[in-house]
């Protein structure tokens, strides 16, 4: 079954703890996205990367960081410094990168700051 | 940022009739995309429409471009129950997307 599937679906965090949320993709997709969702809002991009072993910076990167040492797999980890980490986390793949390309979605991680 | 806006940010309609939702952007595009998203789960794409396309259609959905006015338009017909979902426009560049806030659809029994 191809897809991109993200894990845990909800994640609670103590404040001052950092957590990973996992992306991984049997799609053979170049580019993968995260984003970030806060209730009734669009999304905002935490970051990309269009080939492994590179990322860039999104919109909203501060407080967060992410790797890319496998096609599949992109993590993301919301670190201590992130001060509103409870928001809905989605990350996307595509083909190609940028406007051109259709971006397919995970189900979503729901982190919670307890 | 060329982030869409959608108009209106909700839409309450009974089933059977048309949903249309607009979007309008800020700087030139080479594409436009539209997403689906229910409740509390990932985006779907919809459908692409490149700048020199007026109009697309997919099933019951058909989109609309006007690059003269920076503007898109999505209409759903004959809508059902299953389409009630959030539905964003989405444009960019050749690196990354940039999602409007969405329109929240309603579609009543």
């Amino acid at each position: 079954d191809g897809g991109i599937t993200q894990s845990p679906k909800y994640l609670f965090r103590k404040e001052g703890q950092n957590v990973t949320l996992s992306c991984e993709q049997n799609l053979n997709h170049d580019a993968m996205y995260w984003y970030r969702q806060d209730p009734g809002q669009g999304l905002r991009l935490i970051y990309y990367s269009h080939i492994v072993n590179d990322f860039q910076k999104g919109d909203i990167a501060e407080g967060y960081s992410v790797s890319r040492e496998k096609k599949e797999s992109f993590p993301l980890t919301v670190t201590s410094a992130q001060k509103n980490p409870t928001a809905f986390y989605l990350c996307a793949s595509s083909t190609g990168q940028g406007a051109a390309d259709t971006q397919y979605f995970g189900q979503g991680t729901r982190l919670t700051v307890v | 940022s060329q982030q869409g806006e959608e108009d209106p940010q909700a839409l309450s309609i009974q089933e059977g009739e048309n949903a249309t939702m607009n979007c309008s952007y800020k700087t030139s595009i080479n594409n436009l995309q539209w997403y689906r998203q229910n409740s509390g789960r990932g985006l779907v794409h919809l459908i692409l429409i490149r700048s020199n396309e007026r109009e697309k259609h997919s099933g019951r959905l058909r989109v609309t471009l006007d690059t003269s006015k920076k503007s898109s338009s999505l209409l759903i017909t004959a809508s059902r129950a299953a389409d009630t979902a959030s539905y964003f426009c989405a444009t960019g560049d050749d690196y990354k997307l940039s999602f409007g806030a969405g329109t929240t659809v309603t579609v009543r029994a």
